[in-house]
């Protein structure tokens, strides 16, 4: 089964550019997070939605950052415009209802603002 | 609210030595734990999870971790490291919702 496909795997661009990330969670999955992974700050969770529908995203850093979900199979990441310090890699997850059920990572996306 | 604590950022051992890496945590409802283990330039792979039951648990590549919740700890170990063990470790605990909290991650080095 395909796990959880985040795209593009890297990218570099430069201060006050608009960046898109892209996942597809795991087919049948009604939870989806966002997380960022940063050396100093370790795991940060974003946003995440259930059933496509925005839960929590208290860990949106700023008004440039926003995510979307129109639908089960596709959910965007958006920052507008980009800064040197959003530079991370960026980790789109996907589970089944139930705290006790794993979620499952995609690869991530390399992020580098210049 | 949930949190996880894993001290150190670093932890190095040699080739056949017992692996320990520590961690702790606070939740307001009977948690859940998780490890995961990311490789580099990888995303994380699940190794072992507690949920309910068995309190020693037993994961992928020959680890475990055992629940104490007198504790409140997880720790990971495994018996005898392995070269391809190196990465890094992360742990982390479930509150009344699905969001997973993590810690900042241990990074595991195994000296030949």
């Amino acid at each position: 089964d395909a796990g959880v496909i985040q795209s593009p795997r890297h990218e570099v661009t430069e201060m006050g550019q608009e960046v898109t990330l892209r996942c597809k969670p795991i087919s049948g999955h009604d939870y989806l997070f966002w997380y960022r992974q940063t050396m100093m700050r370790g795991l940060e969770l974003l946003i995440y939605f259930n059933n496509n529908v925005p839960i929590d995203d208290s860990g949106m850093p700023e008004d440039r950052f926003s995510a979307k979900m129109p639908n089960a199979s596709f959910s965007t990441l958006k920052i507008q415009p980009s800064e040197p310090r959003d530079s991370a890699v960026y980790f789109c997850a996907s589970s089944l209802t139930g705290r006790m059920n794993t979620i499952y990572f995609g690869e991530g996306s390399w992020l580098t603002v210049v | 609210a949930q949190s996880v604590t894993q001290l150190g950022s670093h932890v190095s051992v040699s080739e056949g030595a017992l692996v320990l890496l520590r961690c702790n945590y606070s939740s307001s409802v009977p948690p859940y734990l998780f490890w995961y283990v990311q490789y580099p330039n990888q995303g994380l792979q699940l190794l072992l999870k507690y949920t309910t039951g068995a309190t020693l648990v037993k994961g992928i590549n020959g680890f475990e971790a055992e629940f104490k919740k007198s504790e409140t700890s997880f720790h990971l170990t495994k018996p005898s490291a392995h070269m391809s063990d190196a990465a890094e470790y992360v742990c982390a605990v479930t509150g009344a919702n699905s969001k997973l909290t993590f810690g900042k991650g241990i990074t595991l080095s195994v000296r030949p």
